[in-house]
């Protein structure tokens, strides 16, 4: 049972440019959940999918970030137009079922913006 | 509204229990959990316990719930300088996936 899976492991990007991370859920696991991590702090949501739709966004979430989970399988997370505020570990998760069963997390893509 | 917090630092023996408290704010939790995180690192799922629950056990680890004080804890028997990491208590809300998390503990294990 591989866990989930991140890339890229880290990104370093000049301000201004636009990023892209993927994600690749457990195995049938249909719901998808992306959060946002910065220096010494907890986990922050940012939006989830239940198979393609998604479902919940959160409002931290602006108009440059955007989500996608087109076959209900992988994600992408894209930033344009980075800021330096955007640096932060951008953490997937995973879950099968109802919310009885719990997330499961990747290990992270952490960027810097220069 | 939804607030999580945590101490920031333990330090033990190993040896020793460690004890890791958390209080939450939102009555409506259904689940709570306890999560590792390892430098440069994801997230661990250590356990969880359904907010019905008082405690729940497994293995070294010890989870006690107090509903009614919206307090609760991670009992690490035995700790080990392997447990030497940052712990996250978070919570799941009713009606919602999101989980809401502290700002971690650090724990130390001295050798």
């Amino acid at each position: 049972d591989t866990g989930v899976s991140q890339d890229p492991r880290h990104k370093i990007t000049k301000r201004g440019q636009n990023v892209t991370f993927r994600c690749d859920p457990i195995s049938e696991h249909n719901r998808l959940y992306w959060y946002r991590q910065t220096l010494g702090q907890g986990p922050e949501f940012l939006t989830y999918f239940q198979n393609e739709a998604q479902l919940e966004k959160s409002r931290l979430l602006s108009d440059r970030f955007s989500a996608e989970r087109p076959k209900g399988s992988f994600s992408t997370l894209e930033i344009q137009r980075t800021e330096q505020g955007d640096s932060a570990m951008y953490l997937c998760a995973s879950s099968f079922g109802g919310l009885d069963q719990p997330q499961h997390f990747g290990d992270g893509t952490r960027l810097s913006i220069l | 509204g939804e607030d999580v917090e945590q101490s920031l630092f333990l330090s033990v023996r190993e040896g020793d229990s460690s004890v890791i408290n958390c209080t939450y704010t939102d009555s409506s939790s259904t689940y709570l959990y306890w999560y590792k995180q390892e430098p440069g690192a994801g997230l661990q799922l250590l356990t969880y316990i359904f907010s019905n629950m008082d405690m729940k056990q497994d293995q070294r680890l010890t989870v006690l719930l107090n509903k009614k004080d919206k307090h609760l804890s991670l009992r690490i028997a035995d700790t080990q300088t392997g447990d030497s990491a940052i712990y996250f208590c978070a919570e799941s809300i009713m009606g919602t996936y999101k989980y809401i998390f502290g700002t971690g503990t650090r724990l130390k294990v001295l050798a």
